[in-house]
C-alpha cells in the first residue's frame, strides 16, 4: 500500500528565515509526486509535479526536490502569505488516484 | 483561469438523509474525481470517474455512495443514508487526460455536517 509521511507536521518560521518540509513515500511504480498548497477551507491547490529522482522545479520562493525515497520543498525567504498547509502526495499506477500525506501547516510571522 | 466549483459550499443533514453534493469540473477535462478530508486528517481519495463510469474506488466508496454525470456539466457525489462519520470537507477535482503523472484541480469543498 502507497504511504506518504510528511514532516514536520507545524513549522513556525520568522519572516526571511529560511527552511525544508520534508515528505517520505512508500509507493509501487511512481508515476509523480505532488506538492499542493492548501489554505483553511479551501482545496489543495497544484504547485509542482516531479517525476523522477534528480528533478527539481521552483517556483517564486519555493523549490521541490526528489529522491527515490523523499522529496523536500525548500521555502527561501518566506513571507507571511506563504503561511498554509502543504501537502505531498503520490500518484501510482492507477488513474488518478493519489496518495496524500498529513501535510505541514506552515506559519510565518511577520 | 477555469476552476471546479462546488456546491453547496455547506450542508447541514439529519442521519440518514441522502445528501447530494455536486460539482462543476473544468470544461474539456475527462477524468473526474471526489476526495474527501475528515477534519484534521488527510485528504482521502474516494472514486474516479472517466467516460461516464467508475474508473477506480477506495474501500470508503461503499454501496451507500454513487457518483453521477447527470449532463454535460455536471457530476454528483450522493450518499444514500447518511451516517455521523460521513461528515467532512468532500472536494470535487478533475484533470485533463486522467493520467496518473497529471496534477489535479480541485474545488473548494462542500462541508457537510451530519448530525
Amino acid at each position: 500500500e502507497d504511504q506518504v509521511t510528511q514532516s514536520p507536521e507545524a513549522l513556525r518560521l520568522q519572516e526571511g528565515e529560511s527552511s525544508s518540509l520534508n515528505c517520505s513515500y512508500t509507493v509501487s511504480g511512481l508515476r509523480g509526486l505532488f506538492w499542493y498548497r492548501q489554505d483553511p477551507g479551501k482545496g489543495p491547490e497544484f504547485l509542482f509535479t516531479l517525476y523522477s529522482a534528480g528533478e527539481e522545479k521552483e517556483k517564486e520562493r519555493l523549490k521541490a526536490t526528489l529522491t527515490k525515497k523523499e522529496s523536500f520543498l525548500h521555502i527561501t525567504a518566506p513571507k507571511p502569505e506563504d503561511s498554509a498547509t502543504y501537502l505531498c502526495a503520490v500518484g501510482n499506477t492507477n488513474a488518478g488516484k493519489s496518495t496524500f500525506g498529513d501535510g505541514t501547516t506552515l506559519t510565518v510571522k511577520p | 483561469e477555469p476552476e471546479v466549483t462546488q456546491t453547496p459550499s455547506h450542508q447541514v443533514t439529519q442521519m440518514g438523509q441522502e445528501v447530494i453534493l455536486r460539482c462543476v469540473p473544468i470544461s474539456n477535462h475527462l477524468y473526474f474525481y471526489w476526495y474527501r478530508q475528515i477534519l484534521g486528517q488527510k485528504v482521502e481519495f474516494l472514486v474516479s470517474f472517466y467516460n461516464n463510469e467508475i474508473s477506480e474506488k477506495s474501500e470508503i466508496f461503499d454501496d451507500q455512495f454513487s457518483v453521477e454525470r447527470p449532463d454535460g456539466s455536471n457530476f454528483t457525489l450522493k450518499i444514500r443514508s447518511t451516517k455521523l462519520e460521513d461528515s467532512a470537507m468532500y472536494f470535487c477535482a478533475s484533470s485533463l487526460s486522467g493520467h496518473t503523472n497529471e496534477k489535479l484541480f480541485f474545488g473548494s469543498g462542500t462541508q457537510l455536517s451530519v448530525l
